[in-house]
């Protein structure tokens, strides 16, 4: 079965400690990762991909295809990062179906 | 102003009525998507659609419907069949070259 697991509902950390929020998928094939964001009052966005291989806002996420874990990190949280975080996966050639996780809220606490 | 447009922001429909909650994009996007948000369970696939003229079932397609006449628009019927429509809907279209999706701001469905 095609699926992304986001085992933490909630989050919660101090400001300036590690953050990483888990993911890990099942997808038969080649998925192309990604997590998506939502702050307060905003449009759901995307953070960051696997592909790019790129930090964004101090976040990095690396893609274990032996563990089919993409988790999230950040080492020094801040209060903005406070959101709620997807991670989702897609096809990469004819069908490109998104498959969300369920969310996990991060709170950052000052 | 560009992106991604739903009206309207808040619904509020009888039971046994259908209704549509609109899509628009002036992104030139070929892909749209239609998703539900419910709390504790992520976004749902609804339908989506890769060109005019064309869609496909998500997870959760029983009891509503799409069309796609035109690239810019791909409106959602919510129709009585729809055992528990209350929630949270969100749109969005996917750019090509980078696989990325945009969304829209939603509309809240509340059935009374």
């Amino acid at each position: 079965a095609q699926r992304v697991t986001q085992p933490e509902k909630l989050l919660s950390v101090f400001k300036g400690a590690p953050v990483e929020l888990k993911c890990n998928y099942s997808y038969s094939g080649s998925p192309e990762l990604f997590w998506y964001v939502q702050y307060s009052r905003q449009r759901l966005q995307l953070l960051l991909r696997h592909i790019s291989r790129e930090s964004i806002k101090g976040f990095t996420a690396d893609l274990n295809k032996g563990e089919t874990s993409f988790h999230l990190k950040k080492p020094f949280a801040q209060e903005e990062d406070s959101a709620m975080y997807y991670c989702a996966l897609s096809g990469t050639s004819g069908t490109y179906k998104y498959i969300f996780g369920t969310g996990t809220r991060l709170k950052v606490l000052a | 102003d560009g992106g991604i447009t739903q009206s309207p922001k808040y619904l509020f429909r009888k039971e046994g009525q259908n209704v549509t909650l609109s899509c628009e994009q002036n992104l030139n996007h070929d892909a749209m998507y239609w998703y539900r948000q419910d709390p504790g369970q992520g976004l749902r696939l609804i339908y989506y659609s890769q060109i005019v003229n064309d869609f496909q079932k998500g997870d959760i397609a029983e009891g509503y419907s799409v069309s796609r006449e035109k690239k810019e628009s791909f409106p959602l019927t919510v129709t009585s069949a729809q055992k528990n429509p209350t929630a949270f809907y969100l749109c969005a279209s996917r750019e090509s070259s980078y696989n990325e999706q945009f969304f829209g701001p939603g509309t809240r469905l509340t059935v009374l």
